[in-house]
């Protein structure tokens, strides 16, 4: 069945550093691809969406594009703050939504 | 927009007890989610309703678990007799086609 694979945590990173998560997914069809994020306490938060290949989701910074030669949706973000500090969570959407294992970001002054 | 509304936030019982999480989806949203997050197995499915029918419920972990959507505006999720392995933090999301979800802030439930 569809599944999201991300790489795994946790992700310790200097303020200002460049920040790459990897996530690749095997689908039967074309699914949808989001970036969530969820902070300590809170439910999930949509980051951003790509819904066919070659788009580019984006938001407060951080950006993905749906590769579907590479099958893959990395996130990026070329200055991180301490503000970014959550866990990240890939995700497919074909019928229901399918969630990777969560990456934990931790951004240090 | 209040957003996805779930109560209570927090939820401490007894085992063999019942217990009964309910969220209010937002407004015009026609697709409702359950999930359960756990630190060993993350984010589970556990079951989706589209219009207020439930589609897959493949991921209720067994009979003690019972979801149900009377109408477009409130669903609940019962657990009964809870057991201390039931504690996680529970989140409903609601979505509309196929936009992303929007997730409530959770109940966590403790079984003692």
């Amino acid at each position: 069945g569809d599944s999201v694979t991300q790489m795994e945590g946790p992700v310790t990173l200097s303020e200002e550093a460049f920040l790459t998560i990897n996530c690749t997914y095997t689908a039967t069809g074309y699914p949808s691809l989001f970036w969530y994020v969820q902070y300590p306490g809170e439910g999930l938060q949509l980051l951003l969406k790509a819904t066919k290949a070659d788009d580019k989701g984006s938001n407060k910074g951080f950006e993905a594009t749906y590769r579907k030669e590479t099958t893959s949706f990395h996130l990026e973000k070329g200055s991180v703050q301490v503000s970014d500090s959550a866990v990240y969570f890939c995700a497919l959407r074909d019928n229901d939504m399918r969630f990777g294992a969560g990456t934990r970001l931790t951004v240090k002054p | 927009d209040a957003g996805v509304i779930q109560s209570p936030r927090h939820e401490v019982t007894e085992m063999g007890q019942e217990v009964t999480l309910r969220c209010k989806p937002i407004s015009g949203h026609n697709s409702l989610f359950w999930y359960r997050q756990t630190m060993m197995r993350g984010l589970e499915l556990l079951i989706y309703f589209n219009n207020n029918v439930p589609i897959d419920d493949s991921g209720m972990p067994e009979d003690r678990f019972s979801a149900k959507m009377p109408n477009a505006s409130f669903s609940t999720l019962k657990i009964q007799p809870s057991e201390p392995r039931d504690s996680a933090v529970y989140f409903c999301a609601s979505s509309l086609g196929w936009k992303g979800y929007t997730f409530g802030s959770g109940t966590r439930l403790t079984v003692v």
